[in-house]
């Protein structure tokens, strides 16, 4: 199947310092790209819609200021945490959808675990 | 927002039982997708559902897109240890939409 990296696995940083995660559709092009947040023992909560050129379409809640999202090329999308607090701290997922299969497939990256300190 | 609701929550059986969970909605969805999880990783696609009444196999799992297009079922057979782990259900309502939508996941346990 399709391959989605995400980088770094795992991030500690100091409140109030800002985070990027990377996520990489290593084989395909990736024309639509989500983020997503998880709390332990939970499911999946979508905090963002990131099409390739264009602007993320943030789900409601999400503070578009403080988590920003760029997905520059077909193959590229970051997250970065701004102004992180110990409340941010939680798994962080990014998932793509590659459009030659299946319109509804999305395959995901290996997460991202930050924590803030 | 819209839910799909998950059950079983959670499941203990025994190394070699059969495995059975399902996810149901108040609405009618497009597609259906099942993704197992593992500690500490993203969710990894086990089958994918396009058609109502489709029944689709990937070796021991097997999953089912229910007529009504409101339901879907899971089943995983002879179940062995490193089927523990959680799956979700996901699906999209309206066709070419692009945001899934999850159920809450069931926490699968093997005793050995």
């Amino acid at each position: 199947g399709a391959v989605v990296s995400q980088h770094p696995s795992r991030v500690i940083c100091k409140s109030g310092t800002s985070v990027k995660i990377e996520c990489r559709s290593l084989d395909f092009q990736a024309t639509t790209m989500f983020w997503y947040r998880q709390f332990p023992k939970q499911s999946l909560m979508l905090m963002a819609t990131s099409n390739e050129g264009s602007k993320a379409t943030y789900e409601q809640g999400v503070e578009k200021d403080k988590f920003l999202i760029n997905h520059a090329s077909l193959t590229l999308s970051t997250l970065t945490v701004t102004s992180a607090h110990p409340e941010d701290s939680s798994f962080y997922i990014c998932s793509a959808r590659d459009r030659r299969v299946g319109y509804a497939e999305a395959f995901f990256g290996q997460g991202t675990r930050l924590t803030v300190v | 927002g819209q839910q799909l609701n998950q059950s079983p929550q959670s499941m203990f059986i025994q190394e070699g039982e059969d495995v059975s969970m399902n996810c149901t909605s108040s609405s009618i969805f497009n597609t259906w997708l099942w993704y197992k999880q593992d500690p500490g990783e993203g969710p990894v696609l086990l089958i994918a559902l396009y058609k109502a009444g489709e029944l689709t196999s990937n070796g021991r799992l097997t999953a089912q897109f229910g007529i009504t297009r409101k339901d879907s079922f899971l089943n995983i057979s002879a179940s062995i240890p490193s089927d523990v782990g959680i799956y979700f259900c996901a699906g999209t309502l309206i066709q070419g939409a692009q945001k899934l939508v999850f159920g809450q996941g069931t926490r699968l346990t093997i005793n050995p």
